[in-house]
């Protein structure tokens, strides 16, 4: 079954700190790998798309990573600010279907 | 470039009455897609059209929900009856490309969402 698994389910840090964020799936075959944000209210906003041969992608302070192999990726935050508190979605799609599979979020707040 | 429009933001209704929620998608966008997302959750596929034909519906529950894309530009989405479990936010996306999970199908856009509150 096509899954996609997000950890942790929600974190919290300071203002300045870095830190990574989790996705696992199990969709197969591969075609590729989005990172979203979502602000509380507001729509999901596409921070990057990773196909099979990418191992990192960046945008800004938001470093995405993909291994293939091991079916993981990782969303690594540097310098936070209080404006990245939002739910970060991961979404995988597989190359014989139209279907985008959903991750359920981690939702990270950044204070102070 | 306007971005994917959305209403109305919020609705609150009671159990057993009915709503619709209207999407606009970019313009020459031929692939929306209707998502519920419930609190705490990902998004969830309702619907998926390919300019004015239904792609995939079949995680629509078509005993009290319904969609069309009649001119396949806007669409609407209906619930009738609204039952509590429907509290949600129902977003609409769009995409240029046919395939959004496609090898080389860039974006998936997404509107601002309408948040539906049943009582």
């Amino acid at each position: 079954k096509n899954q996609v698994e997000q950890s942790p389910q929600s974190l919290i840090i300071l203002e300045g700190k870095n830190c990574t964020l989790q996705c696992n799936y199990t969709v197969s075959p591969f075609s590729n790998l989005r990172w979203y944000k979502q602000d509380t209210g507001r729509g999901p906003v596409s921070l990057t798309i990773m196909t099979f041969s990418e191992n990192t992608k960046s945008n800004g302070r938001y470093t995405a990573t993909l291994d293939a192999d091991t079916k993981q990726s990782s969303l690594h935050i540097t310098a936070s600010q209080l404006s990245d508190s939002a739910s970060y979605i991961c979404v995988v799609s597989a190359r014989n279907t139209d279907k985008l599979i959903f991750g359920t979020g981690t939702r990270l707040q950044v204070f102070p | 470039e306007a971005g994917v429009a959305q209403s109305p933001r919020y609705k609150i209704i009671e159990k057993r009455q009915s709503v619709a929620f209207w999407c606009n998608p970019i313009s020459g966008h031929a692939t929306l897609y209707w998502y519920q997302q419930i609190l705490g959750q990902g998004p969830k596929l309702l619907i998926q059209f390919q300019n004015n034909g239904v792609v995939d519906d079949s995680q629509l529950p078509k005993d009290r929900f319904s969609a069309e894309r009649l001119k396949g530009v806007d669409s609407t989405l209906k619930i009738q009856p609204a039952k509590l479990e429907d509290s949600a936010v129902y977003l609409c996306a769009s995409s240029a490309r046919g395939r959004a999970g496609a090898l080389g199908t860039g974006e998936l856009f997404f509107g601002e969402g309408s948040r539906l509150t049943v009582l």
